[in-house]
């Protein structure tokens, strides 16, 4: 069954960074596009950006761009997203889920993981 | 880019029909696939249409999409009305260089 693991919530200072990762089940990794997806708190879901595993290439959206590396390690089948430079405003919860080529539609989607910034 | 405009709330009872519209601010709400998503509270989202109008397996037929190019927007579709209906339904689409936007999402409330 494909599943997407993420790691736990984590609680970081205004300025800092926070990696998250993302452990891919159940053959999705090698063929599949892995994108990552926050939602801060009452607000819909924003792309962030994704990643081709089997090539390594990742594209970003615009408003991270600077900010955020996605990379992909085929051998343990984890996907991470780093963010740095965090404020206040990247409160959220962190998803990782798979993208379809096709069609750019998500799913499965990782349980997600809370991202708390706060000095 | 593009932005994709829901309505922030609907209600309606048990049994009913209710449509979810989803406006695209500019370019052709066909050009790019329109899926939507429902997520219900402390839960990731999760997808009920995809390409317009396809429908997952163990999605119950009752939810459908479609599309209109005279309004330029996309509709959910959900008939009789269950109240495990209520939910946040978002929609998606992407634009001419895959960048993935969101809608705002709506917030349905069956009572």
């Amino acid at each position: 069954q494909v599943q997407l693991v993420q790691s736990g919530a984590e609680v970081k200072k205004p300025g800092s960074s926070v990696k998250i990762s993302c452990k891919a089940s159940g053959g999705i990794f090698n063929s599949n596009i892995i994108s990552w997806v926050r939602q801060a708190p009452g607000q819909g879901p924003e792309w962030m950006g994704r990643i081709i595993p089997i090539l390594g290439t990742a594209n970003y959206a615009q408003k991270f761009q600077g900010r955020v590396t996605i990379t992909a390690d085929k051998s343990t089948t984890t996907a991470q997203m780093e963010l740095t430079r965090l404020r206040s405003e990247d409160t959220a919860i962190y998803y990782c889920a798979r993208e379809m080529s096709s069609s750019s539609w998500f799913g499965p989607w990782g349980q997600g993981t809370l991202v708390t910034v706060s000095s | 880019n593009f932005m994709l405009t829901q309505p922030h709330s609907m209600s309606e009872s048990p049994g009913k029909t209710i449509s979810i519209s989803c406006t695209r601010s500019s370019g052709s709400i066909a050009s790019n696939f329109v899926q939507w998503y429902q997520q219900r509270p402390g839960s990731a989202p999760t997808i009920v249409i995809y390409e317009d109008n396809e429908r997952p397996s163990g999605v119950p037929d009752r939810f459908s999409g479609s599309i209109d190019s005279s309004s330029n927007s996309a509709s959910l579709t959900i008939s009789g009305l269950k109240t495990e209906d209520g939910a946040d339904y978002y929609c998606q689409s992407y634009d001419d260089n895959d960048h993935v936007i969101f809608g705002g999402g709506t917030k349905l409330t069956v009572l």
